[in-house]
């Protein structure tokens, strides 16, 4: 069955430290991989994508993230952490396959603590 | 307009009337997704729509849970005989179907549903 996880609940690290939030997956073929970001009282907002090329992908709020085949990873990472990075990360797998062809698969999500 | 929409936003209903949320996505958009957030929680896929028709209906909780599409464009979930249980975020999101353009999910601002 097609997943992705998430394996921590919370991510605690202090302002100015670099962060990592985990994700793999497992969805046949080589789906299009997403990171969300959740602010409180808000709505998800897209935060970076991996389609193809580069394993490194750039995206807002000077987040990247790492794809990597052979584990089935796209860990999201950020060098220095600012308290305002404090939010609910959401990574998503879009299934390019099958009869879901476009189902979108969601992890658990991740809450992000950083500490002044 | 410029994003998906939902209406209404926020709404509170009795145990056992029903209820219609109503989302507008993206013109253009010839996927659509339904999925509901407990306070703080993940995201719990409901169902989507390619087009009109519906290739997932698997995560609709119950048979009082139902959704629509018509002119593929607006959709309505309707929930019948709600139950507290029931009450969650509804967040509707909307996407290009294909490889080609944008490929990732926009959200909706989502509804509130509190059933008393």
């Amino acid at each position: 069955a097609q997943s992705v996880a998430q394996p921590e609940d919370q991510v605690n690290v202090a302002e100015g430290n670099p962060l990592t939030v985990k994700c793999t997956y497992s969805v046949s073929g080589n789906p299009y991989l997403f990171w969300y970001v959740q602010y409180p009282n808000r709505g998800l907002q897209f935060l970076l994508k991996y389609i193809t090329g580069d394993n490194l992908v750039k995206g807002s709020y000077g987040f990247e993230a790492e794809f990597n085949k052979s584990q089935t990873s796209f860990h999201l990472k950020k060098p220095s952490a600012l308290v305002s990075d404090s939010a609910l990360y959401f990574c998503a797998v879009r299934d390019l396959t099958g009869y879901n062809f476009n189902k979108f698969y969601f992890g658990s999500g991740t809450k992000l603590n950083v500490k002044p | 307009g410029a994003g998906v929409s939902q209406s209404p936003s926020n709404k509170v209903t009795e145990k056992g009337k029903d209820v219609e949320l109503r989302c507008d996505p993206i013109s253009g958009h010839t996927a659509l997704y339904w999925y509901r957030q407990s306070l703080g929680q993940g995201l719990e896929f409901l169902i989507y729509f390619q087009g009109n028709s519906a290739p997932d209906k698997s995560g609709l909780p119950s048979d009082r849970f139902s959704a629509e599409r018509t002119g593929g464009s607006v959709s309505t979930l309707t929930i019948q005989r709600t139950q507290q249980e029931d009450s969650a975020v509804y967040l509707c999101a909307s996407s290009v179907t294909g490889t080609s353009g944008s490929h990732e999910q926009f959200f909706g601002p989502g509804t509130r549903l509190t059933v008393l």
